[in-house]
Parts: structure tokens; C-alpha cells; sequence
């Protein structure tokens, strides 16, 4: 089974600096997709960046890049130019393509809070 | 347009209780899936529906149930609850179940049980 690990529960910056949060996984598989969400306070879950693992490039998404090491099996999440309102708890989830029956099971980390200093 | 809703936010039960969740999708998403979020915690997969049928289903008891109507609305029901069923509990909907659609998640349903 799949594992994902995120090693910092708490992760702290200024603002408009920039911060890098790190994901770690576990799979046999070649194929799958590595997504980083956000649950700011109202518990919403926001998707803020994917990256399918067949594509070198690593995704971008305005101020939120990623850098995917494959062979490291490592995810990190860079947000340049932090914001206030970047204050949340930052998941880094997995998803394969073989999932069961053809399931879209996300697989979590336990998350990393993130704090906007102002 | 509106995005995926959950009833109620909040809700308490006792322990032995029963409890049902709703999921409305965004429109014109035929896949909700169901995860658990306990506190401190990221969220653990429950299950999956497409078209009113069960596509997936996490490391969860038989207590667990759910269902999606023609709609394609869903219900999350939980029997005989637990004081360890007290999380959040999030809807996703996706377009399908096409394994690279993204997922779009609602604000939760909030389960105290006492």
C-alpha cells in the first residue's frame, strides 16, 4: 500500500518570503499522481497544485511550484511571495491509477501547518 | 456555480447512534467519494461512487455505508457510532471516474459523538 509522510507538523515564514514544504511517498508503481491540497480554518479542502508522475517537468501554479524527484520519490511544495492568506494546512496526497475497481482513492500525508508571519 | 454542499456542518450523537450524511455534487459531477478526517490528521478514504454504484471502498467497518441516488447526489450513513467516529467528514465530486479528474471537496460535516 501507498504511504505518504510529511516530516514537518509546523512550518512558519514571513511574509512575502518565500517557504518550501516536504512530502515523501512510498510506491512500487511508475504511474500515478502526487497532488498538494489546502484546508485553511473553514475546512475546506482546495486543490493547489497536481503533478502527473510521467511529466519531468515539475508543476507551476503562480506563486506555488513543486520540485518532483521521482527516483527520491520526493514532492515539496515551494509558495513564493507568501501571503497572509496562504495560512493553512498544507496535504500532500497520492493517488494511483490502478486503484481498486478504478477507484480515485486519495492517500494523505498528515499535513503541515503553515503560519504567515505578517 | 454552486460547489459541493454538505448537510448538516455540525452534528452531535451518542454513542450506539446512528447517523446520515448528505452530499450534494457540483452539477454535472457523477462521482462523489466520502473520506474520514479525524482530528490532527489527514483525511482517510471511505469510499467511492459512479453512477449509483460502489467503485471503491477504504479500510473501513461494515458500520459504514453510503449510497448516491439518480441525482447523483450521496448519503453517508454510520450505524452503531463510536466515540472513535467523532472527525470530519468531507465530500468530494469529480466529473467522472477517470483516474487523472481532479477532485473538488466540500466544506464537511462536523460529528461530535458523546
Amino acid at each position: 500500500a501507498q504511504t505518504v509522510t510529511q516530516s514537518q507538523p509546523e512550518m512558519s515564514v514571513q511574509e512575502a518570503e518565500t517557504v518550501t514544504l516536504s512530502c515523501t511517498y512510498d510506491t512500487s508503481e511508475s504511474d500515478y499522481y502526487l497532488f498538494w491540497y489546502k484546508q485553511p480554518p473553514s475546512r475546506q479542502m482546495i486543490l493547489v497544485i497536481r503533478q502527473e508522475a510521467y511529466k519531468q517537468q515539475n508543476a507551476t501554479e503562480n506563486r506555488f511550484s513543486v520540485n518532483f524527484q521521482k527516483a527520491a520519490k520526493s514532492f515539496s511544495l515551494k509558495i513564493s511571495d507568501s501571503q497572509l492568506g496562504d495560512a493553512a494546512m498544507y496535504f500532500c496526497a497520492y493517488r494511483s491509477p490502478w486503484g481498486d475497481q478504478g477507484a480515485q482513492k486519495l492517500v494523505f500525508g498528515q499535513g503541515t501547518r503553515l503560519t504567515i508571519n505578517p | 456555480d454552486a460547489g459541493v454542499t454538505q448537510s448538516p456542518t455540525h452534528l452531535i450523537k451518542t454513542r450506539g447512534q446512528h447517523v446520515t450524511l448528505r452530499c450534494s455534487p457540483i452539477s454535472g459531477h457523477k462521482s462523489v467519494s466520502w473520506y474520514q478526517q479525524v482530528l490532527g490528521q489527514g483525511p482517510q478514504f471511505i469510499f467511492q461512487y459512479y453512477e449509483k454504484e460502489e467503485r471503491g471502498r477504504g479500510n473501513f467497518p461494515d458500520r459504514f455505508s453510503a449510497r448516491q441516488f439518480p441525482n447523483y447526489s450521496s448519503e453517508l450513513n454510520v450505524n452503531a457510532l463510536l466515540l472513535g467516529d467523532s472527525a470530519l467528514y468531507l465530500c468530494a465530486s469529480s466529473r467522472n471516474r477517470q483516474v487523472q479528474e481532479t477532485q473538488y471537496f466540500g466544506p464537511g460535516t462536523r460529528l461530535l459523538v458523546l
